[in-house]
């Protein structure tokens, strides 16, 4: 299948220091959206990106999607423990497909 | 209480028998997915369905079946011809188009012995 490509596959972090996941395409992506999987959890929403150069915040979160729509990345400004979990992306399709990258896994020491 | 709803959370097979995971949603949502997830992987597409008595192949579908026979229900039968099925399945649904959000149900881990 047409897969969308997540570096890095893990990080470990310090809490307090930054974190980011990058979602690459060798395709136009019409959309790019992300997700956070907690530990023995299910994926819950977080956003969708659409436009070219698009920037969006949720509080320390800022999601960016390329000039290109081809990359999109996920910042998290100065971690927290309840930052834990996998951070997916997926692209979407105009004909419902809904493909996810490998994902990134994120542990915060305290 | 509008979600999506998987049962069981928990199922345990014999090797060689087929076995049939239930997903339902009452969120009128047009499109469902089936997802399915080792440990320590991403998420890899078994079958969806764009609306009602249809449904499309996704990445790794040989050894699986579907049907979509009511809009909120879309079964997944893990078949004996599914060499490797001990896994994490998640379902989902969306409104469709592959443009909104997904809302994902707690999952099935099943295991096969």
């Amino acid at each position: 299948g047409q897969q969308v490509m997540q570096i890095p596959q893990y990080q470990h972090v310090q809490e307090g220091e930054d974190f980011t996941t990058y979602c690459n395409s060798s395709t136009t992506l019409s959309n790019i959206q992300w997700y956070k999987q907690r530990p023995g959890g299910h994926p819950v929403f977080l956003i969708q990106l659409v436009k070219s150069g698009e920037v969006k915040k949720q509080k320390r979160l800022t999601f960016q999607f390329g000039e290109a729509k081809k990359n999109s990345s996920l910042h998290i400004t100065a971690t927290q423990t309840t930052d834990v979990g996998t951070y997916f992306c997926a692209k979407g399709t105009s004909g419902s497909r809904l493909t996810f990258g490998e994902g990134t896994q994120l542990t915060v020491n305290p | 209480d509008g979600g999506i709803t998987q049962s069981p959370k928990y199922l345990f097979r014999k090797e060689g028998q087929n076995v049939t995971l239930s997903c339902e949603q009452n969120l009128n949502h047009d499109a469902m997915y089936w997802y399915r997830q080792d440990p320590g992987q991403g998420l890899r597409l078994i079958y969806y369905s764009q609306i009602v008595n249809d449904f499309q192949k996704g990445d790794i579908a040989e050894g699986y079946s579907v049907s979509r026979e009511k809009k909120e229900s879309f079964p997944l039968t893990v078949t004996s011809a599914q060499k490797n099925p001990t896994a994490f399945y998640l379902c989902a649904s969306s409104m469709g188009q592959g443009s909104t959000e997904a809302f994902f149900g707690q999952g099935t881990r099943l295991t096969v012995v």
